[in-house]
């Protein structure tokens, strides 16, 4: 079974409509991430958490929000979606560190579910 | 912020020849990664390595960290090779806990 899951994995909706994506992850992570990938580019962040209780926007959130439910799930939502939010959607996940500390100079592997494609009509 | 810089960005090989990604960097990391991107948009893990080399197979990389830069080594090409190979890093400087990506080199291997 994959370690990180997420669903849908393909949506097509129309513009104005409210979308959720959900992930879930088993392997036992705290720290989860949701990028965006445009057409010829690499990832750009759009939310991260570190914990349950701790939510960071990232480099592009406006017009996104997120929910960390549980230490396994993390879910992306679109309030009113547009055309130019039609991307693929990636969840990922990573480890504290391994001195068990939330340290910010500590930074381990990130691991990638397999990505939601995503087209607003 | 940092830039990451891949070249080359199109590279078409014949199946069975060997070819080298490069991925510079223009700040000081903690944190570098390769992935594979497959025809099918999966992101596939291929090293982490924010410092040294590492051996995979067919797959190496060699990352010298004080001269800002890495190397992906494909040897033996395969057809499933193909795909887009993305280098990621976490800076020093950085406030948040992302990758910043580079833009990918795209591997076309013809059999």
């Amino acid at each position: 079974d994959a370690d990180v899951t997420q669903t849908p994995r393909n949506r097509i909706t129309k513009t104005g409509k409210r979308i959720m994506l959900e992930c879930s992850q088993t392997k036992g992570h705290d720290r989860m991430y949701w990028y965006r990938q445009d057409p010829g580019l690499g990832l750009r962040l759009i939310y991260y958490s570190f914990d349950v209780k701790d939510i960071n926007k990232g480099e592009i959130s406006d017009g996104y929000s997120v929910s960390r439910q549980a230490q396994a799930k993390f879910s992306l939502s679109l309030e009113s979606a547009i055309p130019n939010q039609t991307a693929l959607y990636f969840c990922a996940t990573s480890a504290k560190s391994s001195s068990g500390t939330s340290s910010i100079g500590s930074y381990n592997e990130q691991f990638f579910g397999p990505g939601t494609r995503l087209t607003v009509l | 912020g940092i830039q990451v810089e891949q070249s080359p960005p199109d590279l078409i090989l014949q199946e069975g020849a060997n070819s080298t990604l490069r991925c510079n960097f223009s700040d000081s990391v903690n944190n570098l990664q390769w992935f594979h991107q497959n025809p099918w948009g999966q992101l596939i893990n291929l090293f982490y390595i924010p410092s040294g080399t590492k051996q995979n197979g067919r797959l190496s990389a060699t990352t010298v960290a004080t001269e800002r830069y890495s190397l992906l080594y494909i040897s033996s090409s395969q057809t499933t090779d193909s795909g887009v190979y993305f280098c990621a890093v976490r800076y020093y400087g950085g406030s948040q806990g992302n990758l910043i990506f580079g833009k990918g080199t795209k591997l076309s291997v013809k059999p």
